[in-house]
């Protein structure tokens, strides 16, 4: 089967740093992906890792370790409106579906 | 920049009946997909489609379900007889050739089934 857990909520400061954790069992894997959804909204890419490292887009970073079928989104300086659900996903090739976590929610407060 | 269009954005149908719901993927992408997400759940993957064929698809995705690309650019997705708990967001999905790990989503029409 395939499964992917992560914290189910985070409340972080407005200006901090926040990681959140995903950790995986799957049937084959090809990357890992993060994205964010606001509520009533779309999915938006945010990051992908398919090699052990950081990979940092602006102020969200994401890490993978292979090994430990384990990664994460590290999310810096903190605004209010990154207050939404963070959802880890991993593709088995490149162009599979992708199986999502349940969601990390995620709440900015002043 | 390009994005995926769904329509309609919100469906309510009774149950037992058909409905279609739309999708013009980005426009040089090969890849599609339809998800759906129960709300407050997690985001289901459904079928995907590629070269004008079901390339993989869930349990979820059973005899009521189907998908058609019936010209160049749009993507459908059909429930033949509704049911009460098909009422989620349906998602369609699109990636291209090249970072084809990157799925793009459409807004999402929202099926409420009474």
């Amino acid at each position: 089967g395939q499964s992917l857990e992560q914290p189910s909520e985070v409340t972080a400061v407005e200006g901090a740093i926040v990681q959140i954790n995903c950790t995986y069992q799957t049937s084959g894997f090809y990357g890992l992906s993060w994205y964010q959804q606001h509520d009533g909204g779309a999915p938006t890419f945010l990051s992908y890792n398919a090699l052990d490292g950081l990979e940092e887009t602006g102020r969200f970073s994401s890490f993978l370790s292979r090994s430990d079928s384990y990664g994460y989104l590290l999310l810096q300086e903190l605004q209010m409106k990154d207050s939404a659900s963070y959802f880890c996903a991993v593709s088995t090739m490149g162009n599979t579906p992708l199986v999502f976590g349940k969601g990390t929610r995620l709440s900015v407060i002043a | 920049e390009p994005e995926v269009t769904q329509t309609p954005s919100h469906q309510v149908t009774q149950m037992g009946q058909e409905v279609i719901l739309r999708c013009v993927p980005i426009s040089n992408h090969l890849y599609f997909y339809w998800y759906r997400q129960i709300l407050g759940q997690k985001v289901e993957f459904l079928v995907s489609f590629y070269n004008n064929e079901i390339s993989e698809k869930s349990e979820i995705f059973d005899d009521q379900f189907s998908v058609e690309r019936p010209d160049g650019s749009n993507f459908t997705l059909k429930i033949r007889s509704t049911k009460l708990e098909d009422s989620a967001m349906y998602f369609c999905a699109s990636s291209g050739r090249t970072r084809s790990h990157i799925q793009y989503f459409g807004a999402g029409t929202r099926l409420s089934v009474l």
